[in-house]
């Protein structure tokens, strides 16, 4: 079975500094892999996904994730730190060749500082 | 182009009850899917309809259920609530290809006393 492991329930930076979110995933298939963004009392935003295109992949909002098979690791990075940036980030995984749902990591509560 | 839309925003209801949310998808989209959200539990599959057919189904109980009518639109119904059962409730919505990303309604509030 897939899953998803945030490492990271609450992660606190301060504006301008680079946003590190982490993201493992257990799959016995490369899976495709989401990255989604919670702001309070809305739905989910997509940010970005990976699906066996480039490693690199570039999102909304100046987010990016590499995708490494040695390290079953999707982590999500940012140079610079936006006040507008802080919400909640889920990472999620889909296989390929499987169910057609997601399965969420539990999410990383992201905090900009002044 | 409209977004994915969820009816109501916010539910009040009482043990024992039932409850009925609607979900209308993005234009030409024929899948959607339904998610749980809870601060315990995190986010949590509930079933997917693809055509008015429900393909997949997450491990909820039988009280969960849901349906996809002609025009995409879909409904879920949750019967006898339970205080467990409150809740975000998400919509998504896509093309119904797993390389495609979903797009999420702003989901309903649902708060059971």
């Amino acid at each position: 079975a897939q899953s998803v492991t945030q490492l990271g329930s609450h992660v606190s930076v301060s504006e301008g500094a680079l946003v590190l979110l982490r993201c493992n995933y257990s799959s016995s298939v490369p899976p495709y892999l989401f990255w989604y963004v919670q702001y309070p009392n809305q739905g989910l935003q997509l940010l970005l996904k990976y699906t066996s295109a480039a490693t690199l992949v570039k999102g909304i909002n100046g987010f990016e994730a590499e995708f490494k098979k040695s390290e079953t690791s999707f982590h999500l990075t940012k140079p610079s730190a936006h006040m507008s940036d802080a919400a909640e980030y889920f990472c999620a995984v889909i296989s390929p060749g499987g169910s057609e749902k997601l399965v969420f990591g539990k999410g990383t509560k992201l905090t900009v500082n002044p | 182009k409209a977004g994915v839309t969820q009816t109501p925003r916010y539910l009040i209801k009482t043990r024992g009850q039932q409850v009925t949310l609607s979900c209308s998808p993005i234009s030409g989209h024929r899948s959607v899917s339904w998610y749980q959200q809870t601060p315990g539990q995190g986010l949590q599959f509930l079933f997917e309809y693809f055509s008015e057919t429900q393909r997949n189904k997450g491990n909820f109980p039988g009280r969960f259920s849901g349906r996809q009518f002609s025009n995409s639109r879909s409904e879920m119904n949750v019967s006898t609530l339970e205080l467990g059962d409150s809740a975000l409730y998400l919509c998504a919505s896509s093309v119904g290809n797993r390389e495609t990303e979903a797009f999420f309604g702003q989901g309903t509030r649902l708060t059971v006393v």
